[in-house]
C-alpha cells in the first residue's frame, strides 16, 4: 500500500523568496511521485512528475522536486515565490501497476507581497 | 478540445432530490475515477473504473451510484441527496501507472 504525508497544511512565503513545500510518502514497491496544485475554484493540474528517471524533475511554472529514496520524500521547490504561486498544492503517489492514486491532505501557499 | 469535461459545473438542489453528474473524457485513457473535496480541499477518492468495470468502490453510501457506459464515460448519480453531500466533485482519468488528468469539478450545493 502506498501514502504520502504532506507537512504543514499551510505555507506562506514573500514574495521572492523560497518555496517548499513537504512530501513523504510510504511505498511497498517504487514510487510513482506527483505534485498537482489548483488554484481557486479550478481542478488539479499537474506541476511535475516523478517515474523512476532523473530523480531531480522540473516542472511547470518554475517549480521542481527531488526523489530522494533514503529519505522517502519528495519535496516541491520554486527559488523565488511569485504572487500567482498562490494555490492549493497536492502530493500524491502510485505505482506502475497501479489504479489508484493516493493523494496527501495539501498544502495551502499563501504569498505575501 | 477539453480533455476531460464535465456537467454541470454547478449544481444547486433541494435535500432528498436525486441528480446527476456527467463526465466524458477523450484521451483513450482505460480508467476514471471520482473525487469529493471538502470545504477543507480534502480530497476522497469515491470510485475507480477500468474499462467500464469498478475497480475501487470507497466506503460510499449507497445513494451514490457510478454507471460507465463506455470507457470515455463515468456518470454519477446521486440519490436522496443530504446536507453533506455539498461539494465539489472531480471526475479524472488515466493509463495505468501514471498521472490523473482532471476535468474542472462539480460544485453540488445542497439546500
Amino acid at each position: 500500500a502506498q501514502s504520502v504525508t504532506q507537512l504543514g497544511s499551510h505555507v506562506s512565503v514573500s514574495e521572492g523568496a523560497l518555496v517548499l513545500l513537504r512530501c513523504n510518502y510510504s511505498s511497498s514497491v517504487p514510487p510513482y511521485l506527483f505534485w498537482y496544485v489548483q488554484y481557486p475554484n479550478q481542478g488539479l493540474q499537474l506541476l511535475l512528475k516523478y517515474t523512476s528517471a532523473a530523480t531531480l524533475v522540473k516542472g511547470i511554472n518554475g517549480f521542481e522536486a527531488e526523489f530522494k529514496k533514503s529519505e522517502t520524500s519528495f519535496h516541491l521547490t520554486k527559488p523565488s515565490a511569485h504572487m500567482s504561486d498562490a494555490a492549493e498544492y497536492f502530493c500524491a503517489v502510485t505505482t506502475n501497476t497501479g489504479n489508484q492514486f493516493y493523494f496527501g491532505t495539501g498544502t495551502s501557499l499563501t504569498v505575501i507581497p | 478540445d477539453t480533455a476531460v469535461s464535465q456537467t454541470p459545473k454547478y449544481l444547486v438542489t433541494q435535500m432528498g432530490n436525486d441528480k446527476s453528474i456527467k463526465c466524458e473524457q477523450n484521451l483513450g485513457h482505460d480508467t476514471m475515477y471520482w473525487y469529493k473535496q471538502d470545504s477543507k480541499k480534502f480530497l476522497k477518492i469515491m470510485f475507480s473504473y477500468n474499462n467500464k468495470e469498478l475497480i475501487i468502490n470507497e466506503t460510499v453510501p449507497n445513494r451514490f451510484s457510478p454507471k460507465s457506459p463506455d470507457k470515455a464515460h463515468l456518470n454519477l448519480h446521486i440519490n436522496s441527496l443530504e446536507l453533506g453531500d455539498s461539494a465539489v466533485y472531480f471526475c479524472a482519468s488515466s493509463p495505468i501507472g501514471n498521472e490523473q488528468f482532471f476535468g474542472p469539478g462539480t460544485r453540488l450545493t445542497v439546500l
